[in-house]
């Protein structure tokens, strides 16, 4: 069964402090892997990744592929209280076209 | 451009009753997905439309149903509602099927008294 994990489950740091999140997966016929920030509704696209080892960017959120190893990691440095939020990840298969989301892991950061 | 959009954004039912969301996608998209999000169990797929097709499907029972319509505007239906059923409903939209990012609407938070 195509399935995706996202770990830690929760994450407390202090603003300023750099924190890496990972989601692993196990699909048949991967075809792209998105992140997404959710505050307090709906999720907001952060990134889509379709290639092995080339790094998005966005200001202070990075993210990479390795789909040799089947995870990718999204990256966010100098941490703000902003950043609090649940952080998804979604996983979508060729010839189902349907997306697999990851429980999420919930990053709050402090003053 | 408009932002996928969905009515009610609250709404408040009993045990047993139905209930109908609905979900304009961004313009030119043609899949619609819903979803299910609870605290416990985070996003759960529900199913997902495609040119007023129903192209995937989750582990619901028969009580969800959905349906698109040929503007891509897509309902969901909850039949005799219960209390389990209380969650936030999201509804996603993207251009096609296959590589597309989906982009998701602000949800309708339904509660079951």
């Amino acid at each position: 069964e195509d399935k995706v994990v996202q770990s830690p489950l929760s994450l407390v740091v202090h603003e300023g402090d750099t924190v890496t999140l990972n989601c692993s997966y196990e699909v048949t016929n991967f075809r792209s892997l998105l992140w997404y920030k959710q505050e307090k509704k709906a999720p907001t696209f952060l990134f889509m990744l379709t290639s092995s080892g080339i790094e998005k960017k966005s200001g202070r959120l990075s993210s990479i592929l390795d789909k040799k190893e089947l995870f990718s990691i999204l990256n966010i440095t100098a941490t703000q209280t902003g950043d609090s939020a649940i952080y998804l990840c979604a996983v979508e298969a060729s010839g189902t076209y349907k997306y697999i989301f990851g429980t999420g892991t919930r990053l709050k950061v402090l003053a | 451009k408009a932002g996928v959009t969905q009515t009610p954004r609250y709404l408040i039912k009993t045990r047993g009753q139905q209930v109908t969301l609905s979900c304009s996608p961004i313009s030119g998209h043609r899949s619609v997905s819903w979803y299910q999000q609870t605290p416990g169990q985070g996003l759960q797929f529900l199913f997902e439309y495609f040119s007023e097709t129903q192209r995937n499907k989750g582990n619901f029972p028969g009580r969800f149903s959905g349906r698109q319509f040929s503007n891509s505007r897509s309902e969901m239906n909850v039949s005799t509602l219960e209390l389990g059923d209380s969650a936030l409903y999201l509804c996603a939209s993207r251009m096609d099927l296959g590589g597309e990012t989906q982009y998701f609407g602000p949800g309708t938070r339904l509660l079951v008294l």
